[in-house]
């Protein structure tokens, strides 16, 4: 059974900053697909980025960016240059490429102060 | 316009009532998903489905049954709400024709039981 865990409940940094969300995934699957999404203070959740487990290269969306560490089974999310509007809640997520269903992790709360 | 909607989105009802939830995707999407999100969980996969007609058993399914109707209608059903369900409820629709299979939410649906 596919099992993703974040162990950072909440995360407070400061506006212009650097943050990394950690998260690790258990999968009995070789080939994978790793997805983070972010839950705006609306509820509202949204798809960020994605990493496929067969690719070395980290993925890059703008001002994310993704640490892979597929010895570790890590994946963390990266936020450059962090905006009060990445205030939100993070989730990881993982889906093995044979299924459909995707497994999502308890997420963390990233706070964003100026 | 909003590609994922359901409704009601806000609900009350008393244990031991009976509850639809609903979810309507203009995605042209073939998979449809329901979770319920519950502080220190994430979003837990309750059933799922790939096409009217077809269902399939989530991670959470006890209490929960499930019926779509059609490619852009699927239903989520509590024959017998109890206080346990209480919970923020997802609908989320996904291609499943490639690899990506990135989720798309609805806005959710706020459901006491009271």
């Amino acid at each position: 059974a596919q099992k993703v865990t974040q162990t950072q409940t909440s995360i407070s940094v400061m506006e212009k900053t650097t943050v990394t969300m950690d998260c690790v995934y258990e999968t009995q699957d070789s080939s994978y697909f790793l997805f983070w999404y972010k839950q705006t203070a609306s509820g509202e959740i949204v798809f960020l980025i994605r990493q496929d487990s067969y690719k070395k290269e980290n993925a890059t969306v703008g001002h994310y960016s993704l640490n892979f560490q597929k010895p570790k089974s890590s994946i963390g999310l990266i936020i450059t240059a962090t905006q009060i509007e990445d205030s939100a809640v993070y989730f990881c997520a993982m889906k093995g490429a044979g299924g459909y269903k995707v497994v999502f992790g308890s997420g963390t709360r990233l706070l964003v102060s100026p | 316009e909003a590609a994922v909607t359901q409704s009601p989105r806000n609900k009350v009802t008393v244990t031991g009532g009976n509850v639809t939830l609903s979810c309507r995707q203009t995605n042209s999407h073939n998979y449809m998903y329901w979770y319920r999100q519950d502080t220190g969980h994430g979003l837990r996969l309750i059933h799922y489905s790939y096409g009217a007609g077809n269902l399939q058993i989530g991670d959470v399914p006890d209490g929960y049954k499930a019926t779509r109707t059609t490619q852009e209608d699927f239903f989520l059903l509590l024959e017998l709400a109890s206080p346990s369900q209480t919970s923020l409820y997802f609908c989320a629709s996904s291609d499943g024709t490639g690899r990506v299979d990135t989720q798309y939410f609805g806005p959710g649906t706020r459901l006491l039981v009271l």
